[in-house]
């Protein structure tokens, strides 16, 4: 069982390039999140899904855009990269909607905009 | 919205206890959790609080006072392996997730 995926482990992006970042989970998990880790600032929530169907936005949400056609994937959309998108991106699943239960995150995604 | 303050870094001696404090003012209150997160990691779950009250699992201990906005993470016999930032968060009415920017935690033999 793999749990939650990423993809790409790593990117180099030109600013002004569109990118997307994918999370899969194989625990038929509700709910999905994504976040960025950058130094000092800890965790911040960009968009989250409590169902397949909807979504809703996080903490920072501007730049970016999510989708969850279904359970398994919740894609996350850079339309135009920005240099200050430079980041380590987390996604991460809970089978409790709302961020009452435990989260399970995937490796992540080290992204660079230059 | 939620403000979470934690201290940015603690060093310990293998075998030693450690205490993390975490603060936190927020709109609303719907539990507390500790993740643990080594250096190019992702983060993994430690703990969660929502009523009072102290938690215990095995080396490490969770303690919450709702009252106080206050919890603290307890390492106990530390260890080399134990070194790694520890990230307190907690879940709001609006049910997100927010988390502090983290405690680093280094352990020396």
């Amino acid at each position: 069982i793999a749990g939650i995926t990423q993809a790409p482990t790593s990117q180099i992006l030109a600013a002004g390039r569109r990118m997307t970042l994918r999370c899969t989970q194989d625990m038929r998990h509700n709910a999905m999140y994504w976040y960025r880790q950058d130094l000092g600032l800890g965790l911040r929530l960009i968009h989250y899904s409590n169902t397949a169907g909807t979504t809703g936005k996080g903490e920072v949400p501007d730049g970016y855009s999510v989708s969850r056609a279904n359970t398994d994937d919740f894609p996350l959309t850079l339309a135009s990269a920005v240099p200050s998108q430079t980041s380590v991106y987390f996604c991460a699943s809970s089978d409790s909607a709302g961020g009452a239960g435990e989260q399970f995150f995937g490796p992540g995604t080290r992204l660079t905009v230059l | 919205g939620q403000n979470i303050d934690q201290p940015t870094e603690m060093t310990a001696t293998e075998g030693a206890i450690v205490q993390i404090n975490c603060t936190y003012q927020t709109s609303g209150f719907n539990g507390l959790f500790w993740y643990q997160q080594h250096a190019g990691e992702a983060p993994t779950f430690l703990s969660y609080n929502v009523l009072d009250g102290l938690e215990e699992k095995g080396r490490f201990s969770s303690f919450l006072s709702r009252s106080k906005g206050y919890s603290y993470l307890l390492l106990k016999e530390l260890q080399m392996k134990d070194s790694a930032s520890y990230l307190c968060a907690v879940t709001s009415n609006d049910y997100k997730l927010s988390f502090g920017a983290g405690t680093t935690v280094t352990v020396r033999a």
